[in-house]
Parts: structure tokens; sequence; C-alpha cells
């Protein structure tokens, strides 16, 4: 079946911009994870959601850093008033069940000007 | 808290050479070990994992590690490599203490072959 997938695959935004990133998983996986990419870094963990509930939000940088999975399903990583610090890829992965092999989306490489 | 450390952000071998990407752990309990694989502009690809049984853990192209408690070390051969190997490796852990279900990863080896 279909892989994971984000959209967009980049995304330019102006310093203090919103900006909303979407990853659709994996039919039927429950878990759904996003982590933080840095340049030539490995990825940093942000937040977790099991169903519709997050159940672990340590990883987010700040409070512009939002994320929400309403139906069980997509999710969304909205960053609000961006930063230059916060140009990264941004990383999403969901499993079918907890801490069994995650599997990763292609990413979205956002650039704060 | 897990961490993860890769030694050599770097590592240059000839095709056809054995490849080896260290990796070492440190977690209060034996956790759940993870290779990916990243090529340019992907996302990580799931190489191998132990989680219990066998420590010598095979895996896709040909790849395989081997978890050594004493050692707190995971490993990543490959006995002969190839071209496409070429591509940037990452060692994970997962800790199995209830309610840690993240991937703490390390920083990262990128690999190159000497044609």
């Amino acid at each position: 079946g279909a892989g994971v997938s984000q959209s967009p695959r980049y995304k330019v935004a102006k310093r203090g911009q919103d900006v909303a990133l979407r990853c659709d998983p994996i039919s039927g996986h429950v878990s759904l994870f996003w982590y933080q990419q840095a340049l030539g870094q490995g990825p940093e963990f942000l937040t977790y959601f099991q169903n519709e509930a997050q159940l672990d939000k340590s990883g987010l940088p700040s409070d512009r850093f939002f994320a929400e999975r309403p139906e069980g399903s997509v999710s969304t990583l909205k960053i609000q008033r961006t930063q230059q610090e916060d140009s990264a890829v941004y990383l999403c992965a969901s499993s079918h069940l907890s801490r069994e092999t995650q599997y990763f989306g292609p990413g979205t490489r956002l650039l704060v000007l | 808290a897990q961490s993860v450390t890769q030694l050599g952000s770097h590592v240059s071998v000839s095709e056809g050479a054995l490849v080896l990407l260290r990796c070492n752990y440190s977690s209060s309990v034996p956790p759940y070990l993870f290779w990916y694989v990243q090529y340019p502009n992907q996302g990580l690809q799931l190489l191998l994992k132990y989680t219990t049984g066998a420590t010598l853990v095979k895996g896709i192209n040909g790849f395989e590690a081997e978890f050594k408690k004493s050692e707190t070390s995971f490993h990543l051969t490959k006995p002969s490599a190839h071209m496409s190997d070429a591509a940037e490796y990452f060692c994970a852990v997962i800790g199995t203490n209830f309610g840690n279900e993240k991937l703490t990863f390390g920083t990262g080896t990128r690999l190159t072959i000497i044609p």
C-alpha cells in the first residue's frame, strides 16, 4: 500500500509567517510521530500521537509549535511566527502499534528567510 | 534517558570492501535498536532492527548488525560495499520502559563508496 506522504515537500516562508505541514500516515497506523532534522544532524523528536491523543509533546521547541491529529489519521504540524532557526526538514513517521517499526515520509524542507 | 553515539561522521570505503559503521548506546534499560538509511532528499528507510532474541540481525541490502550488551554496541556491517550503498546512515534507539515511544537518533554517518 501507499507509504507515509507529506505536503508540501518544500516550503519557503518569510520570518514571522505561519506555516502548516501535513502528514498522511499509512492507513490503519495508530501511532504518528513528528521529528525535526536540522542540516547535518540526526532527526530529533517533536511530538507523538496515539490515534487522536497527543501523548508526548516534550520535544516541541516552543509554544509557537503546535500539532494536531483530530480524527486519528491525518496530522498537521503548525509553526506560528516562523523564525530562521525553524529552518529544517520536518519528518513524519507512523507505526502500526507502539514501539513497532516507524515508517517515515519524505519530509518537508522548510526554509525561513 | 537514552542516547546514541555514532563514531565517524564520514566513512569512505572502496567498492567491494567491508563496510563497518559504529554505534554505541546509553540506556538505563536494554533498548530496541534500529539502523535507518537516508538517501538524498528522501525519508528514512529501515535497514534492520533488534528487539529481542538472536543478537545478530540481518537486514535489507546485505547489511547486518550485532547487539552486544556488554559493549552497549550495535555496529552495522556489510561484507562487500556497492556503489548504491552511498548514503547517510542513522542508528536509533527506543527505550523499553513504558511510555517511551520516541526514536532517539545518533548524528549519522555519511558513507562514501570509492570506485
